[in-house]
Protein backbone atom coordinates (compact mmCIF):
# COMPACT_ATOMS: atom_id res chain seq x y z
CA UNK A 1 0.00 0.00 0.00
CA UNK A 2 1.32 3.55 -0.52
CA UNK A 3 1.59 6.08 2.03
CA UNK A 4 2.12 9.93 1.57
CA UNK A 5 3.18 11.60 5.14
CA UNK A 6 3.45 15.20 5.42
CA UNK A 7 4.81 15.89 8.96
CA UNK A 8 4.48 19.66 9.20
CA UNK A 9 0.51 20.62 9.95
CA UNK A 10 1.36 24.59 9.31
CA UNK A 11 3.95 27.02 8.74
CA UNK A 12 4.32 30.59 9.02
CA UNK A 13 6.56 32.38 6.22
CA UNK A 14 7.70 35.94 5.74
CA UNK A 15 6.49 37.09 2.30
CA UNK A 16 9.07 37.30 -0.53
CA UNK A 17 11.17 34.59 1.23
CA UNK A 18 11.12 30.98 0.04
CA UNK A 19 9.78 27.91 1.92
CA UNK A 20 10.23 24.40 1.82
CA UNK A 21 7.17 22.08 2.33
CA UNK A 22 8.23 18.30 3.45
CA UNK A 23 6.70 15.33 1.94
CA UNK A 24 7.74 11.58 2.12
CA UNK A 25 5.90 8.30 0.85
CA UNK A 26 6.47 4.81 1.00
CA UNK A 27 5.79 2.88 -1.98
CA UNK A 28 7.21 -0.66 -2.88
CA UNK A 29 6.59 0.05 -6.23
CA UNK A 30 9.35 1.16 -9.00
CA UNK A 31 7.57 3.15 -11.07
CA UNK A 32 5.17 5.74 -9.71
CA UNK A 33 4.19 9.86 -9.56
CA UNK A 34 4.30 12.57 -7.33
CA UNK A 35 2.43 15.52 -7.22
CA UNK A 36 1.63 18.46 -5.38
CA UNK A 37 -1.72 20.33 -4.95
CA UNK A 38 -2.74 23.93 -3.53
CA UNK A 39 -5.95 23.99 -1.94
CA UNK A 40 -6.84 27.54 -0.99
CA UNK A 41 -9.96 28.48 1.10
CA UNK A 42 -12.56 27.98 -2.03
CA UNK A 43 -12.07 24.35 -1.46
CA UNK A 44 -10.53 23.32 -5.07
CA UNK A 45 -7.43 21.22 -5.41
CA UNK A 46 -5.37 23.13 -7.88
CA UNK A 47 -2.05 21.19 -9.70
CA UNK A 48 1.20 22.73 -9.09
CA UNK A 49 3.75 20.32 -9.96
CA UNK A 50 4.59 16.53 -10.68
CA UNK A 51 7.45 14.06 -10.49
CA UNK A 52 7.98 10.67 -11.91
CA UNK A 53 9.81 8.32 -10.56
CA UNK A 54 12.17 7.68 -13.25
CA UNK A 55 12.55 11.47 -14.03
CA UNK A 56 16.26 12.38 -13.26
CA UNK A 57 15.83 16.17 -13.24
CA UNK A 58 13.80 17.85 -10.28
CA UNK A 59 10.57 19.14 -11.93
CA UNK A 60 9.66 22.67 -11.56
CA UNK A 61 6.82 24.96 -12.72
CA UNK A 62 7.82 29.09 -12.18
CA UNK A 63 7.95 29.66 -8.64
CA UNK A 64 7.33 25.98 -7.79
CA UNK A 65 9.96 23.03 -7.71
CA UNK A 66 10.12 19.92 -6.57
CA UNK A 67 13.24 18.44 -4.32
CA UNK A 68 12.86 15.08 -5.05
CA UNK A 69 15.28 12.46 -3.36
CA UNK A 70 14.61 8.70 -4.42
CA UNK A 71 16.75 7.02 -2.09
CA UNK A 72 15.27 8.90 0.93
CA UNK A 73 11.84 8.71 -0.35
CA UNK A 74 11.40 12.49 -0.24
CA UNK A 75 9.37 15.01 -2.18
CA UNK A 76 9.55 17.82 -0.83
CA UNK A 77 8.29 21.22 -2.71
CA UNK A 78 9.81 24.52 -2.59
CA UNK A 79 8.32 27.45 -2.94
CA UNK A 80 10.67 30.59 -4.23
CA UNK A 81 10.04 34.15 -3.61
CA UNK A 82 6.50 33.56 -1.78
CA UNK A 83 3.12 36.09 -2.26
CA UNK A 84 0.86 35.99 0.30
CA UNK A 85 -1.36 34.40 -2.62
CA UNK A 86 0.52 31.50 -1.76
CA UNK A 87 -1.33 30.92 1.71
CA UNK A 88 -3.41 28.28 1.24
CA UNK A 89 -3.24 24.42 2.29
CA UNK A 90 -0.74 21.93 0.32
CA UNK A 91 -1.12 18.30 -0.51
CA UNK A 92 1.17 16.27 -1.42
CA UNK A 93 0.04 12.84 -3.40
CA UNK A 94 1.27 9.70 -5.10
CA UNK A 95 0.04 7.74 -8.11
CA UNK A 96 1.71 4.35 -8.43
CA UNK A 97 3.20 3.53 -12.26
CA UNK A 98 4.68 6.46 -13.60
CA UNK A 99 2.32 9.20 -14.99
CA UNK A 100 -0.51 6.29 -13.97
CA UNK A 101 -3.54 8.55 -12.34
CA UNK A 102 -6.06 5.63 -11.59
CA UNK A 103 -6.19 6.72 -7.94
CA UNK A 104 -3.99 9.37 -5.92
CA UNK A 105 -3.13 8.70 -2.43
CA UNK A 106 -3.24 11.82 -0.37
CA UNK A 107 -1.00 13.28 2.89
CA UNK A 108 -2.96 15.11 5.49
CA UNK A 109 -1.32 18.81 3.78
CA UNK A 110 0.18 21.65 5.48
CA UNK A 111 -1.25 24.78 6.17
CA UNK A 112 0.82 28.01 4.74
CA UNK A 113 0.23 31.14 6.14
CA UNK A 114 2.43 33.88 4.21
CA UNK A 115 3.03 36.94 6.24
CA UNK A 116 3.17 40.27 5.01
CA UNK B 1 -10.95 26.61 -20.68
CA UNK B 2 -13.73 26.08 -18.56
CA UNK B 3 -12.84 24.09 -15.26
CA UNK B 4 -14.55 21.27 -13.54
CA UNK B 5 -17.92 22.64 -12.86
CA UNK B 6 -19.92 21.05 -9.49
CA UNK B 7 -23.24 21.93 -7.73
CA UNK B 8 -24.24 22.53 -5.16
CA UNK B 9 -21.36 24.25 -3.37
CA UNK B 10 -22.78 23.79 0.05
CA UNK B 11 -25.58 21.34 1.29
CA UNK B 12 -26.99 21.01 5.02
CA UNK B 13 -29.15 17.49 5.33
CA UNK B 14 -30.98 16.38 8.30
CA UNK B 15 -29.79 12.90 9.00
CA UNK B 16 -31.54 10.15 6.78
CA UNK B 17 -32.12 12.27 4.38
CA UNK B 18 -30.86 11.80 0.51
CA UNK B 19 -28.64 13.88 -1.23
CA UNK B 20 -27.25 13.87 -4.96
CA UNK B 21 -24.55 16.29 -6.19
CA UNK B 22 -23.42 16.99 -9.96
CA UNK B 23 -20.22 17.01 -11.50
CA UNK B 24 -19.73 18.09 -15.12
CA UNK B 25 -15.62 17.19 -15.79
CA UNK B 26 -13.78 19.53 -18.31
CA UNK B 27 -14.56 19.14 -21.64
CA UNK B 28 -13.15 16.09 -23.55
CA UNK B 29 -12.06 14.63 -20.13
CA UNK B 30 -12.86 10.71 -20.36
CA UNK B 31 -11.71 10.13 -16.80
CA UNK B 32 -13.70 11.21 -13.88
CA UNK B 33 -13.38 10.81 -10.27
CA UNK B 34 -15.51 11.47 -7.46
CA UNK B 35 -13.44 11.63 -3.71
CA UNK B 36 -14.52 12.91 -0.31
CA UNK B 37 -12.24 14.99 1.77
CA UNK B 38 -12.85 14.63 5.96
CA UNK B 39 -11.84 17.74 7.72
CA UNK B 40 -8.53 17.75 8.28
CA UNK B 41 -7.59 15.16 5.78
CA UNK B 42 -6.57 14.86 2.29
CA UNK B 43 -8.93 13.44 -0.48
CA UNK B 44 -9.81 9.83 -0.20
CA UNK B 45 -11.38 8.15 -3.60
CA UNK B 46 -14.50 6.89 -3.84
CA UNK B 47 -15.20 5.92 -7.79
CA UNK B 48 -13.63 6.39 -10.54
CA UNK B 49 -14.90 6.14 -14.44
CA UNK B 50 -13.89 5.53 -17.95
CA UNK B 51 -16.20 7.21 -19.59
CA UNK B 52 -19.75 5.85 -18.85
CA UNK B 53 -17.81 2.54 -16.93
CA UNK B 54 -16.78 2.69 -13.02
CA UNK B 55 -13.98 0.76 -13.63
CA UNK B 56 -12.94 1.62 -9.75
CA UNK B 57 -15.77 1.54 -7.08
CA UNK B 58 -13.80 -0.36 -4.28
CA UNK B 59 -13.62 2.67 -1.79
CA UNK B 60 -17.63 3.88 -2.49
CA UNK B 61 -19.98 2.29 0.42
CA UNK B 62 -22.06 0.40 -1.87
CA UNK B 63 -25.19 0.44 1.33
CA UNK B 64 -25.59 3.60 0.75
CA UNK B 65 -23.48 5.65 -1.70
CA UNK B 66 -24.24 5.68 -5.90
CA UNK B 67 -23.08 7.36 -8.54
CA UNK B 68 -23.34 7.18 -11.95
CA UNK B 69 -22.61 9.25 -15.46
CA UNK B 70 -24.56 8.66 -18.17
CA UNK B 71 -23.50 9.66 -21.33
CA UNK B 72 -20.13 9.60 -20.33
CA UNK B 73 -20.00 13.46 -19.50
CA UNK B 74 -22.12 14.64 -16.63
CA UNK B 75 -21.74 12.48 -13.37
CA UNK B 76 -23.80 12.33 -9.93
CA UNK B 77 -23.03 11.40 -6.63
CA UNK B 78 -25.68 9.94 -4.22
CA UNK B 79 -26.34 9.24 -0.49
CA UNK B 80 -29.55 7.71 0.84
CA UNK B 81 -29.71 7.84 3.65
CA UNK B 82 -27.09 10.44 4.71
CA UNK B 83 -25.31 9.83 8.05
CA UNK B 84 -23.64 12.25 10.28
CA UNK B 85 -20.42 10.73 9.52
CA UNK B 86 -20.66 11.89 6.12
CA UNK B 87 -20.57 15.53 6.51
CA UNK B 88 -17.27 16.20 4.26
CA UNK B 89 -16.05 17.88 1.09
CA UNK B 90 -17.04 15.91 -2.04
CA UNK B 91 -14.81 16.79 -4.53
CA UNK B 92 -15.31 15.93 -8.29
CA UNK B 93 -11.47 15.28 -10.92
CA UNK B 94 -11.65 14.54 -14.57
CA UNK B 95 -8.02 13.76 -16.48
CA UNK B 96 -7.95 13.53 -20.46
CA UNK B 97 -7.45 9.77 -19.86
CA UNK B 98 -6.29 7.70 -16.47
CA UNK B 99 -2.45 8.47 -17.21
CA UNK B 100 -3.09 12.47 -17.15
CA UNK B 101 -3.20 14.81 -14.25
CA UNK B 102 -6.11 15.36 -12.29
CA UNK B 103 -7.92 18.66 -12.51
CA UNK B 104 -10.22 18.89 -9.67
CA UNK B 105 -13.62 21.18 -9.03
CA UNK B 106 -14.45 23.16 -5.94
CA UNK B 107 -16.21 20.31 -4.03
CA UNK B 108 -19.67 20.41 -2.38
CA UNK B 109 -19.16 21.00 1.26
CA UNK B 110 -22.11 18.15 3.28
CA UNK B 111 -23.41 19.33 6.42
CA UNK B 112 -25.78 16.18 7.77
CA UNK B 113 -27.51 17.12 11.17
Amino acid sequence: AQKITQTQPGMFVQEKEAVTLDCTYDTSDQSYGLFWYKQPSSGEMIFLIYQGSYDEQNATEGRYSLNFQKARKSANLVISASQLGDSAMYFCAMSISNFGNEKLTFGTGTRLTIIP
Amino acid sequence: EAGVVQSPRYKIIEKKQPVAFWCNPISGHNTLYWYRQNLGQGPELLIRYENEEAVDDSQLPKDRFSAERLKGVDSTLKIQPAELGDSAVYLCASSLAREETQYFGPGTRLLVL
